[in-house]
């Protein structure tokens, strides 16, 4: 099935250290982005993809890192600049980026740092 | 004042029942999505709007452009429709129609 793949599902890791978030979609799709929700608060954006081996900082970038090597893949380094790094990020995908396109949502990692 | 407000935050109803959530926005808009998510946190696209009205089974998504607002019935609720629902505008015109600015969300909990 097509569709947005985010692992892990929970993960903890030690004040201090990086982390990777991964996301992967199968839908062909040319734009990709990084959300994150904190409670009671919307969506905010991190970072965006429009195509592949170019992407832009987004509202809250800072402590953030990303990479699109592929088409399909837009991986997340949460890094130790990041002050608050606790909260569910949420990876999505539409067919172009710069167009008026509906986003895909994958299924959320939720990170906390111990 | 965020550019996207919802109303309620929360809304209890039993099962049966006709919902309305509200989302009025205070910027030009050249779409507006409705988005649910359940409890494991995975969100699903419900509509994307422009003008007028959508229906899809027993949702229905409606939107006034010159009042900057927009509803999302449910017609005879069902505990299965408990989540959280979100509204997203996405900004008009620029170079920047890719993004979007969503709400904080409506947690809506259906008793049997």
């Amino acid at each position: 099935d097509g569709g947005i793949t985010q692992s892990p599902k929970y993960l903890f890791r030690k004040e201090g250290q990086n982390v990777t978030l991964s996301c992967e979609q199968n839908l062909n799709h040319d734009a990709m982005y990084w959300y994150r929700q904190d409670p009671g608060q919307g969506l905010r954006l991190i970072y965006y993809s429009q195509i592949v081996n170019d992407f832009q900082k987004g509202d809250i970038a800072e402590g953030y890192s990303v990479s699109r090597e592929k088409k399909e893949s837009f991986p997340l380094t949460v890094t130790s600049a990041q002050k608050n790094p606790t909260a569910f990020y949420l990876c999505a995908s539409s067919l172009q980026g710069w167009s008026y396109n509906e986003q895909f949502f994958g299924p959320g990692t939720r990170l906390t740092v111990l | 004042k965020n550019e996207v407000e919802q109303s309620p935050q929360n809304l209890t109803a039993q099962e049966g029942e006709f919902i309305t959530i509200n989302c009025s926005y205070s910027v030009g808009i050249s779409a507006l999505h409705w988005l649910q998510q359940h409890p494991g946190g995975g969100i699903v696209s419900l509509f994307m709007l422009s003008s007028g009205k959508k229906k899809h089974g027993r949702l229905i998504a409606t939107i006034n452009i010159q009042e900057k607002h927009s509803s999302l019935h449910i017609t005879a609720s069902h505990p299965r429709d408990s989540a959280v629902y979100i509204c997203a505008v996405r900004k008009g015109g620029g170079g920047s129609n890719y993004k979007l600015t969503f709400g904080k969300g409506t947690l809506l909990t259906v008793n049997p």
